[in-house]
């Protein structure tokens, strides 16, 4: 059975940091392309940041680029993100979700996340 | 504001067909990726409804389906049930930016 296990969210202050992990199991985690989805209070969904099965290819949104860093440890099954300068607007659930692997045969990229976790509230305030 | 654009909420009678639709543009849906859906029940994690326009995963009753059309998509959800009632976020992916996966804003739908 996939399960992602979220942790390492909490309250910290305005300008703080913060460092998510993700820990993974049932599939074979270095096989997979991972990222991280937030939802603040009340709202919806936004992605945030994904990357590569190998951890070569790395994005961000325009929203947390410079100040968020992803990163992954194939060894230990684990995705974790750094947050820096935290803003109060970064006040939400961070999940990690799971993104369905492109076909290689085809070259189709499906972009889609097929298991997402439980979530880790984030909260940003003074 | 989300990049694709949903109606905030929908309702409907138990046993009667819904539509959420799904709006984007040509940086997403219209230039051909696909579109996916989630269903979140209240106080839990996003899960998977329709991928690839109108394919379900394996569990998801068959009264759930998707299309998609130019720049849009819809969700029909027929014979509504009580267990319905959830928000649902479409998603895509955007190529005005690097590795954007995209959401709508959600819809809430209540059965009445």
């Amino acid at each position: 059975e996939v399960q992602l296990v979220e942790s390492g969210g909490g309250l910290v202050q305005p300008g703080g940091s913060l460092r998510l992990s993700c820990a993974a199991s049932g599939f074979t985690f270095s096989d997979y392309e991972m990222n991280w989805v937030r939802q603040a209070p009340g709202k919806g969904l936004e992605w945030v940041s994904y990357i590569s099965s190998t951890g070569v290819s790395i994005y961000y949104a325009d929203s947390v680029k410079g100040r968020f860093t992803i990163s992954r440890d194939n060894a230990k099954n684990s995705l974790f993100l750094q947050m820096n300068s935290l803003r109060a607007e970064d006040t939400a659930v961070y999940y990690c979700a799971r993104e369905y692997p492109y076909d290689i045969w085809s070259g189709y990229y499906p972009y889609y996340f097929d298991y997402w976790g439980q979530g880790t509230l984030v909260t940003v305030s003074s | 504001q989300s990049v694709l654009t949903q109606p905030p909420s929908v309702s409907g009678a138990p046993g009667q067909r819904v539509t959420i639709s799904c709006t984007g543009s040509s940086s997403n849906i219209g230039a051909g990726y696909d579109v996916h859906w989630y269903q979140q029940l209240p106080g839990t994690a996003p899960k998977l409804l329709i991928y690839g326009n109108t394919n379900r995963p394996s569990g998801v009753p068959d009264r759930f389906s998707g299309s998609k059309s130019g720049t849009s998509s819809s969700l029909a959800i027929t014979g509504l049930q009580a267990e319905d009632e959830a928000d649902y976020y479409c998603q895509s992916y955007d190529t005005s930016l690097t590795g954007s996966k995209v959401f709508g804003g959600g819809t809430k739908l209540t059965v009445l």
